[in-house]
């Protein structure tokens, strides 16, 4: 199995755009969360998929922010406008059945100018 | 909401030597697992440890659930050991929610 994959795996951008972050989960997981890692707040838990469906989204920091799982091999998580304080490295994590093993992507490190 | 702790929150070593990293957690917890970040930031899953002991090499943990805490062993230290460790506990009746404690900052000196 090629484990989670996420892409861009480096996103630089300019204040003000639509930043896209992809993840395909490992097949046959059925929970994905996602994550934002900062040195100021460590890893924090954004919003999690159970069978695709957003149980807990408490951890978006805003209305910028948003997150979409269409299917079960694949989630986005959106922010627009992007601000130089939203970057950060997003990691996208999957699990399978309830107390499973969590697997970590490699991250999208995030660069807002 | 349920509290994560880890200690100490920063550890430096020299190489061969072992160390013992905490976690405390303030309510029950469906399991609870143990991550590496290395130092080019990869998570990586080391145990998943809801109750008991588990050994992987020269890494074992130790959970017990009753009293709340788990243990990391790390015995003979190596600088790839370097990084930080994460504790992260699955809240009980939570749909599958998981809470990330701050993590321990270990650093290996050769």
């Amino acid at each position: 199995d090629a484990g989670v994959i996420q892409s861009p795996r480096h996103e630089v951008t300019e204040m003000g755009q639509e930043v896209t972050l992809r993840c395909k989960p490992i097949s046959g997981h059925n929970s994905l969360f996602w994550y934002r890692q900062t040195m100021m707040r460590g890893l924090e838990l954004l919003i999690y998929f159970n069978n695709n469906v957003p149980i807990d989204d408490s951890g978006m920091p805003e209305d910028r922010f948003s997150a979409k799982m269409p299917n079960a091999s694949f989630s986005t998580l959106k922010i627009q406008p992007s601000e130089p304080r939203d970057s950060a490295v997003y990691f996208c994590a999957s699990k399978g059945l309830a107390g499973a093993r969590q697997f970590f992507g490699p991250g999208t490190r995030l660069t807002v100018l | 909401g349920i509290q994560v702790e880890q200690s100490p929150p920063d550890l430096i070593l020299q190489e061969g030597a072992n160390s013992t990293l905490r976690c405390n957690f303030s309510d029950s917890v469906n399991n609870l697992q143990w991550f590496h970040q290395n130092p080019w930031g990869q998570l990586i899953n080391l145990f998943y440890i809801p109750s008991g002991t588990k050994q992987n090499g020269r890494l074992s943990a130790t959970t017990v659930a009753t009293e709340r805490y788990s243990l990391l062993y790390i015995s003979s230290s190596q600088t790839t050991d370097s990084g930080v460790y994460f504790c992260a506990v699955e809240l009980r009746n939570r749909d599958d929610k998981i809470i990330f404690g701050k993590g321990t900052r270990l650093h290996i000196l050769p």
